[in-house]
């Protein structure tokens, strides 16, 4: 079946020492996104990518980086964690005009 | 400003009745989405209804139905035979700009539904 695929479902590192969350799709959707989303909070989106365009939003930090290689990957680095990055992270794919489809997420833990 | 708004951060329906989740929404587009997706604890987002704000009837999806109310802004998630499995955070969503080539959806804050047995 077509789906998005995040990894690993949890994720655990240290204070400061970066790490990288992966996303890959089979649905070949030209656009993909990560949001993150805290406790019992809305999802909010960090980032996404048209095809290869990348498009941060204004409130993202510098910590959060992202990469797109192809059309079926994209990965979330953070640089230097802190206390305040744990949280689920999302990764959703869409088409131009369509809705967004979700991965399982990822559950960042910051020790 | 907020796009989306909930106002019920949590709600208890008894199981085998109906439940209504309200969600407002703002936007000077004439063209956009909403949306609406459920979280179990688990965390997956699980995309359940749909309604375009050019389509004159309500979207259906099986137990979920959408009452959109396009002069007051309003997309309210309509549970019918409430199930035990139903219970789960629930949130509204909107995408504006329906025709670009991005378009972002914007999630208004959640209600968490309890189906009691």
């Amino acid at each position: 079946d077509a789906m998005v695929i995040q990894n690993p479902r949890y994720q655990v590192t240290q204070f400061g020492k970066p790490v990288t969350l992966s996303c890959s799709q089979t649905l070949n959707h030209n656009v993909m996104y990560w949001y993150q989303q805290k406790s019992s909070q809305a999802p909010k989106l960090l980032f996404h990518y048209y095809d290869k365009d990348f498009n941060n939003e204004a409130d993202t930090p510098d910590n959060f980086q992202s990469r797109r290689p192809n059309t079926s990957f994209c990965f979330l680095d953070i640089r230097s964690p802190g206390l305040g990055d744990a949280a689920m992270y999302l990764c959703a794919t869409s088409r131009t005009g369509s809705g967004l489809f979700f991965g399982s997420g990822t559950q960042l833990s910051v020790l | 400003a907020q796009k989306i708004t909930q106002t019920q951060p949590g709600m208890f329906v008894q199981e085998k009745e109906a439940v209504t989740l309200d969600c407002t929404y703002d936007t000077s587009d004439q063209s956009y989405g909403l949306f609406w997706y459920k979280q179990p604890s688990s965390g997956e987002m699980i995309f359940l209804i749909y309604q375009g704000s050019y389509d004159e009837q309500n979207a259906t999806e099986g137990r979920y139905s959408l009452n959109f109310q396009k002069a007051r802004k309003s997309a309210n998630l309509v549970i019918s035979a409430s199930q035990l499995g139903d219970s789960a955070m629930y949130f509204c969503a909107m995408r504006e700009e329906l025709r670009s080539n991005t378009g972002k959806l914007i999630f208004g804050q959640g209600t968490t539904l309890q189906v009691k047995p």
